[in-house]
């Protein structure tokens, strides 16, 4: 079993539509969450970076962190065809020297 | 944003042959990483620095070797690519240890 699980989708929604992204874990230890967005032929480019448990909301993007669940989500509003990409969880924990475990991305297509 | 470069941006190359693929960074990050990814699938570390003359394998086993002389500069080398190393490798850099990672746009690397 791996340690990150993410649904990969595809994940097709029209424009305008709230879009719902998940990564479970099973190590405890994570503790630091993050959200990247990687285009087609393109780097992993950092959406949202949180720090233990809670919610963090940046423009149309909030991530969710749910440690007691191990869950953790992205929730993109008023979803625009710019946000077709792949999402991908990645995540750490205290002691891990900084080395991240990513989940295998979700891919979402946002139809005009 | 980050300042991270990679080249090439995409390589084809027969098999046996000496390939080196660059990395440099502008920010006078200490810490690098190499990835290595395929296709839909999440993404495996393959080495990491964390500063000059400071280098260490990562959780995926690889054939490669790298080098991190000056901290700007974090090269990937692979002394006879094969067909197997086809794959899109990924370099990334970041600050301190609770700071996340930032990521060039990666090498796309095809062994005939």
């Amino acid at each position: 079993q791996k340690e990150v699980e993410q649904d990969p989708g595809p994940l097709s929604v029209p424009e305008g539509a709230i879009v719902s992204l998940n990564c479970t874990y099973s190590n405890s230890a994570f503790q630091y969450f993050m959200w990247y967005r990687q285009y087609s032929r393109k780097g992993p480019e950092l959406l949202m970076y949180t720090y233990s448990s809670g919610n963090k909301e940046d423009g149309r993007f909030t991530a969710q962190v749910d440690k007691s669940s191990k869950y953790i989500s992205l929730f993109i509003r008023d979803s625009q065809p710019s946000d077709s990409a792949t999402y991908l969880c990645a995540m750490k924990g205290n002691n891990a020297g900084n080395m991240l475990t990513f989940g295998g991305g979700t891919r979402l297509m946002v139809k005009p | 944003e980050a300042d991270i470069y990679q080249t090439p941006r995409y390589l084809v190359i027969g098999t046996g042959k000496k390939i080196t693929l660059e990395c440099s960074q502008t920010m006078g990050h200490d810490k690098m990483y190499w990835y290595q990814q395929d296709p839909g699938m999440e993404l495996h570390l393959i080495h990491y620095s964390y500063g000059v003359n400071s280098t260490e394998k990562g959780d995926l086993s690889s054939e490669s070797t790298v080098s991190r002389i000056r901290t700007e500069h974090f090269p990937l080398t692979l002394e006879s690519a094969r067909p197997s190393h086809t794959s899109q490798y990924l370099c990334a850099s970041s600050e301190y240890n609770d700071q996340p990672q930032h990521f060039g746009d990666g090498t796309r690397l095809s062994i005939l």
